[in-house]
């Protein structure tokens, strides 16, 4: 099965700056990565997600990468701003009904 | 639409009793999902459905019951509470099934177990 690594567990920024968070996975055959957000008492939400034939995916502020060969994907924030910190998650499929996700990453952003 | 709605979204339970969580969705989707997150271990996957009648085991299924009788609701169960299920309960609902799939959580419903 799948299996999925999340680092950093913590991070901190200052405003303006950039953020990147790594996870990396087990199964090759893997093909599809979301990322969701998980504001303080909220519910998680899709923020992003790649699918394996692209390398690179960007929304505003927000991309992600993929590097298939070594098996790991991340998630970049530039520009951060406050309304930013939050728990993030990555995940990778396992089986065909669900995701494995990482252990989250507590993103604060410093006014 | 209210999207995924959970309820309760605070119980405090004594070792051994029992209780019922209800998920309710209102945007007609097949698949439905129960996770529990605890601290520092991410989502895990405690049993899901693929449609009405349909249950399935994730990773995490013991000392949980689940019944999807109606397309919109599923329920899980706790038969006999114990500490270790003290958690942070979420479900979720998607239109498909598959890899490429968005997963739509409801609010969450923390559970203290004593």
């Amino acid at each position: 099965g799948e299996n999925v690594e999340q680092h950093p567990s913590t991070l901190s920024v200052q405003e303006g700056d950039s953020a990147v968070i790594k996870c990396t996975y087990s199964d090759s055959a893997s093909n599809y990565f979301p990322w969701y957000k998980q504001e303080l008492g909220k519910r998680p939400q899709l923020i992003i997600d790649i699918r394996s034939n692209v390398g690179e995916k960007k929304d505003q502020r927000i991309a992600v990468t993929l590097n298939k060969t070594a098996k790991h994907f991340s998630l970049h924030i530039t520009e951060t701003q406050p309304e930013d910190s939050a728990v993030y998650f990555c995940a990778a499929p396992t089986g065909a009904n669900n995701l494995f996700f990482g252990t989250g990453t507590r993103l604060t952003v410093i006014p | 639409n209210a999207g995924v709605t959970q309820t309760p979204k605070f119980r405090v339970l004594k070792t051994g009793q029992s209780m019922t969580l209800l998920c309710a969705q209102d945007m007609n989707h097949e698949y439905m999902y129960w996770y529990r997150q605890d601290p520092g271990m991410g989502l895990r996957l405690i049993h899901y459905s693929v449609g009405e009648g349909t249950t399935a085991k994730g990773e995490v299924p013991d000392g949980y019951n689940v019944s999807r009788l109606k397309k919109q609701n599923f329920l899980l169960g706790l038969e006999s509470a114990a500490p270790s299920q003290t958690s942070v309960y979420f479900c979720a609902s998607s239109l498909t099934g598959g890899y490429y799939r968005e997963l739509f959580f409801g609010e969450g419903s923390r559970l203290t177990v004593l």
